[in-house]
């Protein structure tokens, strides 16, 4: 079955714009979690939704926000960007919420000038 | 939520056994033991999961003893391509908790 997709794959954006993510998780699952990568930080979790509904959230700013549509498909957003947001954008998808196993996309490149 | 600490990087020999090993002092009863395994520009990549004792698949067996204070994961045989990073994860399977990476492992296998 097809993996977890995510779109763009690389976005170039200016400071204070703002950006939307999108993923699509692998059909059947109902569970899609956001990380941020970065050299300095390594891997944070940024949220979860579980049908629809943010289940748990890590420590980032109201910046960074998100939702789930119906399909399970995912858009995170992030407002005012920072030139801290330069990262690595990952999503991750799995058939229930918690340690079960993810499966993860590709990734977001997105690089703020 | 438990907390994790495994070592900063690891280098070994091609055809060797790696052992990784993961501290979780603070692991609460409901959680389960996961490791990931992530190449550069890609996303993480499940390897196994555990509760106690030993689990084993076709790439690794992760060793946990009965206090479950710890785990390793055990690679046979490494070959160049499992240069990578390796995470442990510390969770419950109810959703209750974000999942925290930590720094995880960077393993150089040199040929």
């Amino acid at each position: 079955k097809a993996g977890v997709t995510q779109t763009p794959r690389y976005l170039i954006k200016t400071r204070g714009q703002q950006v939307t993510l999108s993923c699509s998780p692998i059909s059947g699952h109902r569970s899609v979690s956001w990380y941020q990568q970065t050299p300095g930080q390594g891997l944070q979790f940024l949220f979860e939704y579980f049908s629809e509904t943010q289940r748990n959230k890590g420590n980032f700013p109201g910046r960074f926000s998100g939702r789930q549509f119906s399909n399970s498909r995912s858009e995170m957003n992030v407002s005012t960007l920072e030139l801290g947001d330069s990262a690595l954008y990952l999503c991750a998808s799995s058939f229930a919420s918690g340690i079960g196993e993810q499966y993860f996309g590709p990734g977001t490149r997105l690089t703020v000038t | 939520l438990a907390k994790t600490t495994q070592p900063i990087s690891m280098d070994s020999y091609e055809g060797q056994e790696v052992n990784i090993t993961c501290s979780h002092n603070n692991i609460a009863t409901n959680d389960y033991i996961t490791w990931y395994q992530q190449f550069p520009s890609q996303g993480p990549r499940f390897i196994i999961q555990g509760y106690k004792t030993k689990v084993t698949n076709e790439v690794a067996s992760l060793f946990i003893p009965a206090d479950r204070k710890s785990s390793t994961l055990s690679l046979p045989r490494v070959s160049l391509s499992d240069t990578a990073v390796y995470y442990c994860l510390v969770g419950d399977d109810f959703g209750n908790e974000k999942l925290t990476f930590g720094t995880g492992t960077r393993l150089t296998i040199i040929p």
